[in-house]
């Protein structure tokens, strides 16, 4: 299986910061990367696909990069509403691969 | 606009097998090119894909679950139904269905999860 490695695990940023997480695959994924946002006591939100196809209704604030092993979710004039945990998935392979999570946290 | 639910126990007991539905709307299970996925989420883990059936009745299983885990689709009800075999307590966890979009094999609309615990 594909292992999604998440950095930082958490983060602590102000309102208006610019944050940037980054998720490292252990095998190359071409660029079939997938981000969520998760509020705590709710079902994952689609963010992006593939890995910047930015799902309609998603802020412009969000955007996302990478290919191959390595990409990053960056976050731009962070709002109240943006804190929460940040999760990618892989859609290359079974088993669709998620990573842990950064939580990101006002400071 | 599309909406998914699950429902079922909350409370099972080892050894047991937990069955899940999910109610759809917006959609139809025979749209071309569409899925309906189940998740799970144990507390404070990741969240970790179990299976998929798709418009064609395709499915898909996660390898280390196959023997425990059945997918099916009642068209009629607009329901997805998940089964898993002989629960254990490491099963505890928030169980979702999702829509399945092949491709980007993204999840893009969520039912709100239902958390069932596993103990005797």
């Amino acid at each position: 299986d594909i292992q999604l490695t998440q950095s930082p695990s958490s983060l602590s940023a102000s309102v208006g910061d610019t944050v940037t997480i980054t998720c490292r695959a252990s095998q190359a994924i071409g660029i079939d990367l997938n981000w969520y946002q998760q509020r705590p006591g709710e079902a994952p939100h689609l963010l992006m696909t593939a890995p910047y196809h930015l799902r309609r209704g998603v802020p412009s604030r969000f955007t996302g990069s990478g290919s191959g092993t390595q990409f990053t979710l960056t976050i731009s004039s962070l709002q109240p509403e943006d804190f929460a945990t940040y999760l990618c998935q892989e859609g290359y392979n079974l088993p669709y691969t998620f990573g842990q999570g950064t939580k990101l946290e006002i400071k | 606009q599309i909406t998914l639910k699950e429902s079922g126990p909350t409370l099972v007991k080892p050894t047991q097998t937990l069955t899940l539905t999910c109610s759809i709307s917006g959609f139809s299970l025979t749209t071309a090119e569409v899925g309906v996925a189940w998740l799970r989420q144990p507390p404070g883990k990741a969240l970790e894909w179990l299976g998929t059936i798709y418009w064609d009745y395709d499915q898909r299983l996660r390898s280390s679950l196959r023997d425990r885990v059945a997918v099916t689709q009642d068209i009629s009800k607009n329901q997805v139904v998940f089964s898993m075999a002989n629960m254990d307590p490491v099963d505890t966890a928030t169980y979702y269905c999702a829509y399945h979009v092949p491709g980007p094999n993204s999840f893009d609309h969520w039912g709100p999860g239902i958390l069932v615990s596993v103990s005797s």
